[in-house]
């Protein structure tokens, strides 16, 4: 099993630019969540899918979009990169929300935005 | 809504003791920990739910206060493996909610 992967690993875009990063997993899990990381802030939630074709916004959700078309696959579009999201983005997944389900996080990716 | 960890940063000789704290404004149905390696991704170590259940790490404990709204990590005879950043992940009312993480508490274990 692979578990959580991403892709890109990183990425340096210029302002203004459009991206998407991928997430996959295949453990069969139901939810899937977006982080970002900075410095001294811990793990805000961008976005999350309680499952495929469903999606809902978290703590930071501007500037963003997803889309859950297939189980395993979750993906975060920045559609107008600002420097404001240069940031470290984990993907993240459970069977189920909290409770006993612990989250699985992929590697992450590393995107600088000049 | 954000959980408060303390201490912000911890260093420890091998073999000393430490907790982390966490504490939350509103009432909690779990508490997830976390560790984080520099550079690489948060990982898995306890689950603490409402009611006194718990699953998790079989070398570190944890403690719930649903009255306190708080969580405690307890680290013992720390190892230079322990180093890190933890994070706690708070969910708030009757359950099945995404987590919200708090800022982390960075110990670093020494020789």
């Amino acid at each position: 099993n692979a578990g959580v992967t991403q892709t890109p690993k990183f990425r340096v875009l210029k302002t203004g630019q459009s991206m998407t990063l991928l997430c996959a997993q295949d453990m069969n899990h139901e939810y899937m969540y977006w982080y970002r990381q900075d410095p001294g802030m811990g793990l805000r939630l961008i976005h999350y899918s309680v499952g495929e074709g469903t999606t809902a916004k978290g703590e930071v959700p501007d500037g963003y979009n997803v889309s859950r078309l297939k189980k395993q696959n979750f993906l975060l579009g920045l559609e107008s990169a600002a420097p404001s999201q240069t940031s470290v983005y984990f993907c993240a997944s459970s069977e189920l929300a909290g409770g006993y389900n612990e989250q699985f996080f992929g590697p992450g990716t590393r995107l600088t935005v000049l | 809504q954000q959980p408060v960890q303390s201490p912000q940063a911890v260093i420890l000789r091998e073999g000393e003791d430490a907790v982390i704290n966490c504490s939350s404004s509103k009432a909690l149905y779990s508490v997830h920990w976390y560790r984080q390696k520099h550079g690489e991704a948060p990982v898995f170590l306890m689950i603490l739910l409402k009611g006194g259940e718990q699953k998790g790490h079989e070398k570190i404990s944890a403690s719930f206060n649903e009255k306190k709204q708080q969580s405690s990590l307890y680290l013992t005879a720390s190892q230079l493996s322990y180093s890190g950043t933890y994070f706690c992940g708070t969910e708030i009312g009757s359950g099945n909610t995404p987590l919200v993480f708090g800022k982390g508490t960075r110990l670093s274990v020494i020789a």
